[in-house]
């Protein structure tokens, strides 16, 4: 298997812009999370989709991210209108529902000029 | 979830044991014990889980103290690349709603 495959993995772009990051979970995975990771907060969850729907978004910092897994084998995470705070590491990870096992993807270097 | 303490930073020799260990005195009975590791620049990797019993597999052994208030993560023979920032985590059974929630880390020096 491929792991967990995301995209892009490095992206800089200008304050006020749209970021997509695009995450394909392992497949048969139907549990898959969406993580942060900065210098200052550590690896923080954001939201977690269980079968496509959104169990918790609690960790989704404000209104200008949004996340959406259209099927069981794709799912984006969107920053809109992003800002230079917004830079960080970010991580998808999926898991069989149930698992006790994360497995996470390179991660997306995003860099908010 | 229980929250964990780690020593912030620790050093090994080469081919010797690694025992990185994890306080969590405020641990549930239904709350297990993770292992993840982050290596430079890769996402966090899973290592071992344990409730109760100690726990080995191909990369590591996990002891855990039979009041379960502490473990320890052991590296047999520790090697460059187990160079790494090591995560101990606590949490109920993702089919409980558990979720990972990542402190600090111990960040280990594998050193030649």
């Amino acid at each position: 298997d491929a792991g967990v495959i995301q995209s892009p993995r490095h992206e800089v772009t200008e304050m006020g812009q749209e970021v997509t990051l695009r995450c394909k979970p392992i497949s048969g995975h139907n549990s898959l999370f969406w993580y942060r990771q900065t210098m200052m907060r550590g690896l923080e969850l954001l939201i977690y989709f269980n079968n496509n729907v959104p169990i918790d978004d609690s960790g989704m910092p404000e209104d200008r991210f949004s996340a959406k897994m259209p099927n069981a084998s794709f799912s984006t995470l969107k920053i809109q209108p992003s800002e230079p705070r917004d830079s960080a590491v970010y991580f998808c990870a999926s898991t069989r529902q149930g698992g006790q096992t994360q497995y996470f993807g390179p991660g997306t270097r995003l860099l908010v000029l | 979830d229980a929250k964990t303490t780690q020593p912030t930073s620790m050093d090994c020799a080469e081919g010797r044991a690694a025992n990185l260990p994890c306080n969590h005195s405020t641990i549930s009975g239904n709350e297990y014990v993770y292992w993840y590791r982050q290596i430079h620049s890769q996402g966090p990797q899973y290592i071992i889980h344990g409730l109760k019993n100690n726990e080995t597999n191909e990369m590591a052994s996990l002891i855990i103290t039979e009041d379960r208030k502490s473990s320890t993560l052991i590296l047999p023979h520790a090697t460059l690349r187990d160079t790494a920032v090591y995560y101990c985590i606590v949490r109920v059974p993702s089919n409980q709603g558990g979720k990972l929630i990542f402190g600090q880390g111990t960040e280990l020096s594998v050193k030649p």
